[in-house]
């Protein structure tokens, strides 16, 4: 299968508190993307980290990648309660289709 | 700032009818997109169109359902026998050529009873 995965599928931290969410993947990819989505709502893109990046900043985001284990982490830092979503990562493939991870719920306790 | 719209937000129709989603994409983008994402689960690709040709489709796009761009504006899916399966959240999505972020709609709610 080439579906992404996601870890954790939920997770639940304080406000202030910095959370983790890991993506992993199976083929090759051109970009990994990830996206946030509050319920019931559409997709938001965040940020996108191409094939031979390392890592990428972007407000309270970090995104890592690391090819060698196909993986991609996405830290969040001093969270907000306003950052309760749920977030997937996505994998762009080499026919340039984006292939989805099943997402992390995340819960930001005031 | 320009998005990308949908509607409606909510359709219900009934097992064997057809239903038509429509979507206004970002203007001056030329690459079209349609996600399904069931409910609790996965987003999952549908079909990309660009330059008025579906460019790729997933085994989920089967004979049952096919895209549209019937104006300038305009992109729609259509499903012509809806299975209760069909029931999700349909998303559709553009973007410029070279840039692979894409823009998504918010969404219609697809119900099939």
């Amino acid at each position: 299968s080439q579906q992404g995965e996601e870890d954790p599928q939920a997770l639940s931290i304080q406000e202030g508190e910095n959370a983790t969410m890991n993506c992993s993947y199976k083929t090759s990819i051109n970009n990994l993307q990830w996206y946030r989505q509050n319920s019931g709502r559409g997709l938001v893109h965040l940020i996108l980290i191409r094939s031979n990046e390392r890592e990428k900043h972007s407000g309270r985001l970090r995104v890592t990648l690391d090819t060698s284990k196909k993986s991609s982490s996405l830290l969040i830092t001093a969270s907000r309660a306003a950052d309760t979503a749920s977030y997937f990562c996505a994998f762009m493939d080499s026919n340039y289709q984006l292939i989805w991870g099943a997402g992390t719920k995340l819960i930001i306790k005031p | 700032e320009p998005e990308v719209t949908q509607t409606p937000s909510h359709q219900v129709t009934q097992m064997g009818q057809e239903v038509i989603l429509r979507c206004v994409p970002i203007s001056n983008h030329l690459y079209f997109y349609w996600y399904r994402q069931i409910l609790g689960q996965k987003v999952e690709f549908l079909v990309s169109f660009y330059n008025n040709e579906i460019s790729e489709k997933s085994e989920i796009f089967d004979d049952q359902f096919s895209v549209e761009r019937p104006d300038g504006s305009n992109f729609t899916l259509k499903i012509r026998s809806t299975k209760l399966e069909d029931s999700a959240m349909y998303f559709c999505a553009s973007n410029w050529p070279g840039l692979y972020e894409q823009y998504f709609g918010p969404g219609t709610r697809l119900t099939v009873t």
